[in-house]
């Protein structure tokens, strides 16, 4: 079946202590996202990676980092989370070039830092 | 920038009634794909209907149909016979280049 698995589904942490969510998709997909849902603002996007060892800034990057090593994961690390990082995270992929199939999401990570 | 504005927060309709939720969009693009996408209480982010921008003909899937109106930038979900599953948050996307671009959402309710 093609996905994108996201793990854990429901996290709780403390502030300051360094946490990763994974996200691995089976699509052979070039391009990959994550994005975070707040009530109110929509989903905004955090980084995006077009391909193997290209990564790129979203709207939202600060407080966050990403790595492509492998075309099928991309994982999204928090070094130093915060409070205000508290969020419902999606992963998202996609074929470049075919636009009109649109994403596939993971499906999310509840974030709670306190 | 592109922008895409979903003017209702929440919505509510009875069962099998039918409803219509807004969205509109700022893109300078000429090629350019709408989407909406549905998320019910799961999360799980679902499509719900596509359309072209190049294309005038609206599209339809089954329950749902969009209104497209390229020249004022409208994108609105019609859905008919309105469901209890159908009970979410909806939101309209816009995707162009290799950027989607997300509104706030709809929160909608089908009451029984």
């Amino acid at each position: 079946e093609a996905q994108v698995t996201q793990n854990p589904r429901y996290l709780i942490t403390v502030t300051g202590k360094k946490l990763t969510v994974t996200c691995s998709q089976n699509m052979n997909h070039e391009y990959m996202s994550w994005y975070r849902q707040d009530p109110g603002l929509g989903l905004r996007q955090i980084y995006y990676s077009m391909n193997v060892e290209v990564t790129d800034k979203g709207d939202v990057p600060e407080g966050y980092k990403v790595s492509r090593k492998e075309k099928r994961n991309f994982p999204l690390i928090l070094e130093s989370p915060s409070p205000n990082q508290t969020s419902l995270y999606f992963c998202a992929s996609k074929s470049l070039g075919a636009m009109f199939y649109g994403y596939t999401f993971g499906s999310g990570t509840r974030l709670t830092v306190v | 920038a592109q922008t895409v504005t979903q003017s209702q927060p929440e919505m509510s309709v009875q069962e099998a009634e039918t409803v219509t939720l807004s969205c509109t969009y700022d893109t300078s693009e000429n090629n350019y794909y709408l989407f909406w996408y549905k998320q019910p209480p799961s999360r799980q982010m679902i499509l719900v209907i596509r359309q072209e921008a190049y294309k005038q003909q609206n599209a339809t899937e089954n329950r749902f149909s969009v209104n497209f109106q390229k020249a004022a930038k409208s994108f609105s979900l019609k859905i008919s016979d309105s469901q209890l599953g159908d009970t979410a948050m909806y939101f309209c996307a816009v995707h162009t280049g290799n950027q989607f671009y997300f509104g706030t959402g709809t929160s909608l309710t089908v009451i029984p």
